[in-house]
């Protein structure tokens, strides 16, 4: 079967350095996404990986081993709106979505 | 960039009666939307397909004659709950994507639907 695995839940404090890691078995693999979505709110886009490799964008980066079946979310210089779920999806063979449960960050100051 | 708009917001209903909900591409062509659902503290999970111009494809164990979906256009797709339940009661999210299947989601703003 096809299987995305996250934490549930992490805690980080503001400022401070944060990585939300995400594995995968799936039939196929058309690239891994990652998305934000803030309680009550619909998610956001926030990267996307199709090649091992480390894509940076501002004060988030996202890594993928495609070898190893992972994807790792980096967050820099954590703020308080960063607290929000981070979801892992992957794209099969059929380029279908197959959506993590999602890691709950929670952000103390 | 890509804007998908759902409406409404969030609805309540009572048992029996049916709600739509819409979803409208604003700034590209969509001939394929997605409908999801998601219940407190659980992930998203694919309902169906909206194809533009055809019939809808259901996930496994949704039904199609309670969830009804037409997408008329290349820029509207609906979502209608007949003869709802409290069971239905979740956030609806619709999604679209603006270029080809590398390309990512864009999600509305979801529908808190509410049955008494």
């Amino acid at each position: 079967g096809q299987n995305i695995d996250q934490p549930t839940e992490m805690t980080a404090t503001e400022g401070a350095i944060v990585q939300i890691n995400c594995t995968y078995q799936t039939s196929g693999f058309n690239g891994l996404f990652w998305y934000q979505q803030h309680a009550g709110e619909a998610p956001t886009f926030l990267s996307y990986n199709v090649l091992d490799g480390l894509e940076e964008k501002g004060r988030f980066s996202s890594f993928l081993s495609r070898s190893k079946g992972y994807s790792y979310l980096l967050l820099k210089e954590l703020q308080m709106k960063d607290s929000a779920s981070y979801l892992c999806a992957v794209s099969d063979s059929n380029y279908q979505l197959i959506w993590g449960a999602g890691t709950k960050l929670i952000i103390k100051p | 960039g890509a804007v998908v708009s759902q409406h409404p917001s969030w609805v309540i209903c009572k048992s029996g009666t049916s709600v739509k909900i819409e979803c409208r591409s604003l700034d590209f062509q969509a001939t394929t939307m997605f409908w999801y659902r998601q219940f407190p503290k659980q992930s998203l999970m694919l309902m169906a397909t909206s194809n533009e111009g055809s019939k809808a494809t259901y996930e496994q164990g949704v039904e199609k004659d309670k969830f009804l979906i037409n997408h008329a256009s290349l820029t509207l797709s609906t979502l209608t709950v007949t003869s709802a339940h409290p069971e239905d009661s979740s956030f609806y999210i619709c999604s679209a994507r603006m270029g080809g299947e590398f390309s990512p989601l864009h999600f509305g703003n979801g529908t808190r639907l509410t049955v008494t």
